[in-house]
């Protein structure tokens, strides 16, 4: 089946400094590549996904950058806050149809 | 923005009864709708994929007669855990979606508490 793994499971850092977190599937017919962001008990928010035919996209502090041939994206928080602590989670869009969520990462942006 | 409920939102129950959990999509028609499982601290498990009008797909492991869908109208979706026992507390999340490879939109959750 569908494999999808994230690294690292979790991440503290300074307030101001920037977060990489890299998921990495097995399924390359995956064409579709969300980010999410859950905060304890609540649903999990998309904060930026990209496409299979872009390489790069930039939302402010957010960005993701996607390798096909590889079959990893990563997400990228620059200039971090107290609120991002949160947990990620990637979910690439497999080729059968569905979503398949990571392991998850627990960032901690300590003030 | 596209918004997704779920009906209720916390429930505790006995052990042996059964519960359905709903999940509406209330300002699009959602082709698909997905069920997801998540224990704590752990990600969330995709139980199985409803499609309006068919029977539901449902993944490696999960018991389709424990865990029954629904989804009878390109709105609603319904989940019914039968005879629930303490192992199947968890919080449950439905998604929506309007077509394949879309944005999906995730209700608020139903947390299950068996006892």
């Amino acid at each position: 089946g569908e494999n999808v793994e994230q690294h690292p499971s979790t991440l503290s850092v300074q307030e101001g400094d920037s977060a990489v977190i890299k998921c990495t599937y097995s399924d390359s017919a995956s064409n579709y590549f969300p980010w999410y962001k859950q905060e304890l008990g609540k649903r999990p928010q998309l904060i930026i996904d990209i496409r299979s035919n872009v390489g790069e996209k930039k939302d402010q502090r957010i960005a993701v950058t996607l390798n096909k041939t590889a079959k990893h994206f990563s997400l990228h928080i620059t200039e971090t806050q107290p609120e991002d602590s949160a947990v990620y989670f990637c979910a690439p869009f497999s080729g059968t149809y569905k979503y398949i969520f990571g392991t998850g990462t627990r960032l901690k942006v300590l003030a | 923005g596209a918004v997704v409920s779920q009906h209720p939102s916390r429930v505790i129950c006995k052990s042996g009864t059964s519960v359905k959990i709903e999940c509406r999509s209330l300002d699009f028609q959602a082709t698909t709708m997905f069920w997801y499982r998540q224990f704590p601290k752990q990600s969330l498990m995709l139980m199985a994929t409803s499609n309006e009008g068919s029977k539901a797909t449902y993944e490696q492991g999960v018991e389709k007669d424990k865990f029954l869908i629904n989804h009878a109208s390109l709105t609603l979706s319904t989940l019914t855990v039968t005879s629930a026992h303490p192992e199947d507390s968890s919080f449950y999340i439905c998604s929506a979606g309007s077509g394949a490879a879309e944005t999906q939109y995730f209700g608020p959750g139903t947390r299950l508490l068996v006892l």
